[in-house]
């Protein structure tokens, strides 16, 4: 079994604040995803990161894989509102996808 | 573009009733299809997927069953719900150009009573 593990499991902040969420695993994937969801929706796809190193930014949001490609992180700067969700992310191998156990976030204005 | 239709969004059905849940894909061909759960806030647990037409491989033993009739429609059934069985139902999508990422259709949220 291939476990994903998210810390910290809820976050609660104050908006515009600066956060990030891990994402730690044993296994070696080909690439990973992280996804928001919000209640009663599905996941939204964020990113995907491929190789080992990679760092990708979408505006306020940076994602990184790490170099084992084990592991990756979510940082958030000056976090709004709208950021609020359960925050997930996936490693993918072959056909297969692993979901971690979920990050909540609530950003308080 | 593709996009991925779940229906119905919300059911209400009483204990020991049967089940079916439609995924439908538009938009690629071929795809892999998947069936999950989730707990309220929680993580996904994939219960089925599928890599093509009539090909099931299922991840936990469950009162659900999942069929493939057609290249872009997953099903997911049961002939007898049980009270374990509520949950939110999610469908997803990989596949062709998105080999190493997966697409979510907007869920279904069963309650059984």
């Amino acid at each position: 079994t291939q476990l994903l593990e998210q810390s910290p499991q809820f976050l609660s902040i104050q908006e515009g604040e600066n956060l990030t969420v891990y994402c730690n695993s044993s296994s070696v994937f080909s690439s990973l995803q992280w996804y928001r969801q919000e209640p009663g929706e599905g996941p939204v796809l964020l990113v995907t990161v491929v190789t080992g190193g990679e760092v990708k930014k979408l505006k306020r949001l940076t994602f990184q894989f790490g170099d084992a490609r084990k592991d990756s992180s979510l940082h958030i700067t000056a976090a709004q509102p709208g950021d609020t969700g359960l925050y997930l992310c996936a490693g993918a191998t072959g056909n297969q996808f692993y979901f971690g156990t979920g990050t909540s976030l609530t950003v308080i204005p | 573009s593709q996009t991925i239709h779940q229906w119905p969004a919300t059911l209400v059905q009483p204990v020991g009733s049967p089940l079916s849940l439609e995924c439908t894909v538009e938009g690629t061909s071929n795809p892999n299809l998947y069936w999950y759960r989730q707990a309220a806030g929680r993580g996904l647990q994939l219960l089925f997927y599928s890599v093509g037409i009539g090909q099931i491989s299922s991840e936990v033993p469950q009162n659900l069953s999942a069929s493939r009739p057609q290249d872009r429609q997953f099903i997911l059934s049961s002939k007898k719900l049980l009270l374990s069985d509520s949950g939110f139902y999610l469908c997803a999508w990989s596949g062709g150009w998105s080999q190493e990422t997966q697409y979510f259709g907007p869920g279904t949220r069963l309650l059984v009573l």
